[in-house]
């Protein structure tokens, strides 16, 4: 079946503007979340979204935001875009969210480059 | 959360057997030990997990230390393609979907 599909790959902005990035889960999951990663920070969590409601949320200010949609696909916004939100953006999607055994698959991600 | 600490970084020789420690040391009773690895260029692919027994499977071995508080994974003979960043997370079902990641290990594999 097909992967986690992340759109675009690769993203360069200017500062100030707005992304919107997309995730498309493995179908039959219900769950996404997000994650950025940085060579100063690593990986560090976002959000997560389970049935179009958002579930939990790191420590990232109201710029970033998302959703979820009926289809469980994803898209998560950056508003007034900074250099520092120069990361590679993760997706990863899971069948449930409960379970802490269920295996979560990620997407190749979306490469933004603020300039 | 629970933390985990690992090595920065290990080197290995082609199809020679790799270990790769985790401590979690403030490990719960109800925290499942899962092992992800990050290829060059790609996202995070999970690896193995495991609660108290040692497992078993087509990528790899994870051994648990009985108190728990550590735990090591094993590639039984490291390729080209294992070279990789390790990571050791901690999950419980209070956490979600929400994956906490240390720095991991990157793993070098020599020819």
């Amino acid at each position: 079946k097909a992967g986690v599909t992340q759109t675009p790959r690769y993203l360069i902005k200017t500062r100030g503007q707005q992304v919107t990035l997309s995730c498309s889960p493995i179908s039959g999951h219900r769950s996404v979340s997000w994650y950025q990663q940085t060579p100063g920070q690593g990986l560090q969590f976002l959000f997560e979204y389970f049935s179009e409601t958002q579930r939990n949320k790191g420590n990232f200010p109201g710029r970033f935001s998302g959703r979820q949609f009926s289809n469980s696909r994803s898209e998560m916004n950056v508003s007034t875009l900074e250099l520092g939100d120069s990361a590679l953006y993760l997706c990863a999607s899971s069948l449930n969210r409960v379970s802490p055994t269920t295996e979560a698959f990620f997407g190749q991600g979306t490469r933004l480059t603020v300039v | 959360d629970a933390k985990t600490t690992q090595p920065n970084s290990m080197e290995s020789n082609e199809e020679e057997p790799v270990h790769l420690p985790c401590n979690h040391s403030t490990i719960s009773g109800t925290d499942y030990i899962h092992w992800y690895r990050q290829l060059p260029s790609q996202g995070p692919e999970y690896v193995i997990h495991g609660l108290t027994s040692n497992v078993n499977n087509r990528m790899a071995s994870l051994a648990i230390a009985e108190d728990r508080k550590s735990s090591t994974l094993i590639l039984h003979r490291a390729t080209l393609r294992d070279a990789a960043v390790y990571y050791c997370i901690l999950r419980d079902v209070a956490y979600g979907q929400n994956f906490v990641f240390g720095p991991g290990t990157r793993l070098s594999v020599l020819p």
